[in-house]
């Protein structure tokens, strides 16, 4: 049982860039959650999806996209890469909103040069 | 409106001495309230979570939590740290009631010194 799985592991790249980041989870959760954490500043969410085909903004939602086309995926996309983006990500599941448990990923390191 | 604020962004503690780290929340709901561990380059994990059931939450690796509402407070307690457990910890309180809203603490890095 894998749980929730990050591609890539890590990223460099260069400002202006785009990327996609892609979640899977293999527990047929409903909600999905994507995560930056920065140094003192704990995890803040990006977007979120309550269910296959949903999306919705969390508290840091500039400068990235989202899409939830399977119930199992959830990418996130960077389409003009900043600076201020370096940060590692998180993907989150849960079985439903709040307040069930969230099931991690590994992260994703990315800088922006 | 909820907050949560992790009173220490760093704890040390030798090595089979008590661990407490502090938490402090503030919510509109009832909350529910958790603790996550992240090792280094690794994911959150969770150590327990309090949703309205004992007030005295038993998680994981000999981890437990009181949530004392009068306090407003939820601190993490260990009798004994081990090695095992120099990580960063995560408060984060929940609204209950369907409503979506999670909300982490800053973090405190636990140093276990030999």
């Amino acid at each position: 049982n894998a749980g929730v799985t990050q591609t890539p592991k890590f990223r460099v790249l260069k400002t202006g860039q785009s990327m996609t980041l892609l979640c899977a989870q293999d527990m047929n959760h409903e909600y999905m959650y994507w995560y930056r954490q920065d140094p003192g500043m704990g995890l803040r969410l990006i977007h979120y999806s309550v269910g296959e085909g949903t999306t919705a903004k969390g508290e840091v939602p500039d400068g990235y996209n989202v899409s939830r086309l399977k119930k199992q995926n959830f990418l996130l996309g960077l389409e003009s890469a900043a600076p201020s983006q370096t940060s590692v990500y998180f993907c989150a599941s849960s079985y439903s909103g709040a307040p069930n448990i969230q099931y991690f990923g590994a992260g994703t390191r990315l800088s922006v040069l | 409106a909820q907050s949560v604020t992790q009173l220490d962004s760093h704890v040390s503690v030798s090595e089979g001495t008590p661990v407490l780290l502090r938490c402090n929340y503030s919510s509109s709901y009832s909350p529910s309230l958790f603790w996550y561990v992240q090792h280094p380059n690794k994911g959150l994990q969770l150590l327990l979570k309090y949703t309205s059931a004992a007030t005295l939450v038993k998680g994981i690796n000999g981890f437990e939590a009181e949530f004392k509402k009068s306090e407003t407070s939820f601190h993490l307690t260990k009798p004994s740290a081990h090695m095992s457990d120099a990580a960063e910890y995560f408060c984060v309180v929940s609204a209950s009631g369907g409503y979506q809203k999670v909300t982490f603490g800053t973090g405190t890095k636990l140093q276990v010194i030999p």
